[in-house]
C-alpha cells in the first residue's frame, strides 16, 4: 500500500520553512525521501532507518518516529533551488525478496518563489 | 563516472510490436528496478530484482517482462505494447534497496500508438 503524503502541494517564498509529512498505517523498514526536478530523475536526499532517527542533509533534514509509522522532511530557509516534487518512499516488510520492493507516496509539490 | 544509462531516451512505437528497454549501472549494485511514471499517479513499481536471477513483482507487473542474467543489466520488455503503457519509464539501481537509496536513470519517454 502507497504511503500518504502531505501536503499535496506548498507555495513558499525564499527564505520560508516547509514540512512535508509521510505516514503509512503499518511500521516501515525504511523510508527514503527524493526529490524530483521537472524533466529529470528522482535524486536521492535521504533514508532512516532506525525510530527516533533524525538526519540532515544541509538545510533539508528528516525524522521518522520511534513507531517508525511517520516521517517528516524539513526544508529551512528554502532556495530557488529546493523546488521539485518530494516522494517518501517506504521498503516492504519483513523477509524474502521484498525488500527490494519501494513503493512511493504520490509526492509533494514544492515551489519556491523570489 | 557512476550512473544508470537507459536507452533509448525517447520511442514511439506501434500497437503490438515488442520492444526492449535497455537498462545498464557500473556501480555493481545488487538491486535493480523499473517504474513507470504517469500523471497523478506518482512513481509506480513494475519489476525489481535483488540479484542476477533474483527477480520480484512491483504494483505494476501487467504487460511487462524482465530478466537479470547479469549484475549490471536490467532490461524491460514489453511483448505487445498497447497504448496504456505509454508513459514515462525509469530504471533505477541500489546497492541494498533497503539501506541504501537508489540511482535512477534519466528516464526513457515511450508513446504507444
Amino acid at each position: 500500500q502507497q504511503p500518504v503524503q502531505s501536503p499535496q502541494a506548498v507555495i513558499l517564498r525564499e527564505g520560508e520553512d516547509a514540512v512535508i509529512n509521510c505516514s503509512s498505517s503499518k511500521a516501515l523498514y525504511s523510508v527514503h525521501w527524493y526529490r524530483q526536478k521537472h524533466g529529470e530523475a528522482p535524486v536521492f536526499l535521504m533514508i532512516l532507518l532506525k525510530g527516533g532517527e533524525q538526519k540532515g542533509h544541509e538545510k533539508i533534514s528528516a525524522s521518522f518516529n520511534e513507531k517508525k509509522q511517520q516521517s517528516s522532511l524539513y526544508l529551512t530557509a528554502s532556495q530557488l533551488s529546493y523546488s521539485g516534487t518530494y516522494f517518501c518512499g517506504k521498503v516492504g516488510g519483513a523477509g524474502g525478496t521484498s525488500y527490494g520492493k519501494l513503493t512511493f507516496g504520490q509526492g509533494t509539490i514544492l515551489t519556491v518563489h523570489p | 563516472e557512476a550512473q544508470v544509462t537507459q536507452n533509448p531516451r525517447y520511442l514511439i512505437t506501434v500497437t503490438g510490436k515488442k520492444l526492449t528497454v535497455t537498462c545498464s549501472q557500473n556501480m555493481n549494485h545488487e538491486y535493480m528496478s523499473w517504474y513507470r511514471q504517469d500523471p497523478g499517479l506518482g512513481l509506480r513499481q513494475i519489476y525489481y530484482s535483488m540479484n542476477v536471477e533474483v527477480t520480484d513483482k512491483g504494483d505494476v507487473p501487467e504487460g511487462y517482462k524482465v530478466s537479470r542474467k547479469e549484475k549490471r543489466n536490467f532490461p524491460l520488455i514489453l511483448e505487445s505494447p498497447s497504448p496504456n503503457q505509454t508513459s514515462l519509464y525509469f530504471c533505477a539501481s541500489s546497492l541494498a534497496a533497503p539501506n541504501y537509496g537508489y540511482t535512477f536513470g534519466s528516464g526513457t519517454r515511450l508513446t504507444v500508438v
